[in-house]
């Protein structure tokens, strides 16, 4: 079956540091991407955003690398901040599933100071 | 622009009950979907409105249904309530019924079933 999967559960980097948080998916008709932050108490919010004829996009102090070839898809975010410390979801999309996103688990992002 | 907003925030039903969650959909929004989100789970999808119709649907019993409404809000309805039931509740609007657009998703209702 299609799934979303995340390598690591939790992740702790120090401030200042870059975060790099994996995602693996096994749905290869799987074409456009997404990656959002939740916070305790709150819904996922949007960060960015890739279509699969893309293998990378940037954002602010973000940037997501697609591999199509190994499915793999990661979130790159520079100088992590406390403000950062959330968990991280990313969810695939396909043209066979309509309007439904699939979801990993999510990894916990913890920022030490 | 106004985002997506949900009520209530928390609730509390019994197990056999019926509930009835609501959502408005951000400011110029015509797509709405619902997922349920488990303790320590990601979301998962329960289903899509466009056009005041259903779109989509996930693997949730019928006993989960929903409707849509001309100005593009949402509500969820969950008969006979099971203990299992218990969970984050999210609704997520977007444009034109277009699924490579990114869901705005709202902060969600937190609904127990004892």
């Amino acid at each position: 079956g299609e799934s979303v999967g995340l390598h690591l559960p939790t992740l702790s980097v120090q401030e200042g540091d870059n975060s790099i948080i994996n995602c693996a998916y096994s749905n290869s008709a799987s074409d456009y991407f997404i990656w959002y932050k939740q916070e305790s108490g709150k819904g996922p919010q949007f960060i960015i955003d890739i279509r699969s004829n893309m293998d990378k996009r940037q954002g602010q102090r973000v940037t997501v690398l697609l591999n199509k070839t190994v499915k793999h898809l990661s979130l790159q975010i520079a100088a992590t901040q406390p403000g950062d410390s959330a968990v991280y979801f990313c969810a695939e999309n396909s043209n066979n599933q309509g309007g439904k996103l699939i979801f990993g688990q999510g990894t916990e992002l913890s920022v030490k100071p | 622009e106004t985002g997506v907003t949900q009520s209530p925030t928390h609730l509390i039903k019994t197990r056999g009950q019926q509930v009835t969650l609501r959502c408005s959909s951000q400011s110029g929004h015509n797509t709405v979907s619902w997922y349920q989100q488990a303790l320590g789970q990601g979301p998962q999808f329960i289903f899509q409105y466009y056009r005041e119709e259903e779109n989509g649907r996930g693997n949730f019993p019928p006993r989960f249904s929903g409707l849509q409404f001309p100005n593009y809000s949402s509500e969820l309805n969950v008969n006979a309530l099971e203990l299992d039931d218990s969970a984050l509740y999210l609704c997520a609007s977007s444009t034109q019924g277009n699924r490579n657009s990114p869901l705005h998703f709202g902060n969600g209702t937190r609904l127990t079933v004892t």
